[in-house]
């Protein structure tokens, strides 16, 4: 069993609807991390949080907004998205944000984009 | 920068037959390396990571990989492969200067053969 928690597995949604993917961790970790896999593809990083504070934004198109409530949680809210978006959207985890620190993934949540 | 080379996008192998991936990396600065594994439609798991010391780390199912740093590489091997560790193999590699990004290879494919 994974330790980190995504919620929900599955989702599919229209363009004009809004959502959000969920995470959760209880390993006592500071930094947080959402990627982005399409199919036969490495994950893509798209946010990282570092205690609760966003550090890094790839970029990521303003339809994807993140948000840390708390050290053990990560939100992923999801608004007029397109076809390109479906993706496997994964969270992960560190105790800190440092390069010898492993990442723990999730199992991810596999969005469909309508 | 630094970038990954996975470049075998598929391994087929037999059922108890040996196996290699292959992971070479470029750097200016020093690294440290992961080995993640993805089953069907689950997340990432961490199967082993070169930080320091012993060249030769060891994964507790079996998996070994050897950082050589003369070549560059971190070559992932298993002497007698099971049908269960048919997945996707993806090597990582971040570096010691500050940056703490995960750059991940594009993959490998192994599919064990009964």
């Amino acid at each position: 069993d994974t330790e980190v928690t995504q919620t929900p597995k599955h989702l599919v949604m229209g363009m004009t609807n809004k959502k959000s993917l969920k995470c959760e961790q209880h390993m006592g970790h500071r930094a947080m991390y959402w990627y982005k896999q399409k199919a036969k593809k490495p994950p893509e990083l798209m946010f990282v949080y570092s205690y609760e504070k966003l550090s890094i934004n790839e970029s990521v198109p303003s339809r994807f907004s993140p948000e840390c409530p708390n050290s053990s949680l990560l939100n992923l809210h999801l608004h007029a998205l397109q076809p390109e978006d479906s993706a496997l959207y994964l969270c992960a985890s560190s105790q800190r944000t440092a390069g010898d620190q492993p990442q723990h993934f999730g199992d991810g949540t596999r969005l469909s984009i309508l | 920068a630094q970038s990954v080379t996975q470049l075998d996008s598929q391994v087929p192998v037999f059922e108890e037959a040996p196996v290699e991936l292959r992971c070479n990396y470029s750097s200016s600065v020093s690294v440290y390396l992961f080995w993640y594994v993805q089953y069907p439609n689950q997340g990432l798991q961490l199967l082993l990571k070169y930080l320091s010391g012993s060249t030769l780390v060891e994964s507790i199912n079996g998996f070994e990989a050897e950082f050589n740093k003369s070549q560059t590489s971190f070559h992932l091997r298993k002497p007698s492969v099971h049908i269960s560790d048919t997945a996707e193999y993806f090597c990582a590699v971040s570096d010691g200067s500050g940056t703490y990004k995960y750059i991940f290879g594009t993959g490998t494919r192994l599919k064990v053969l009964a």
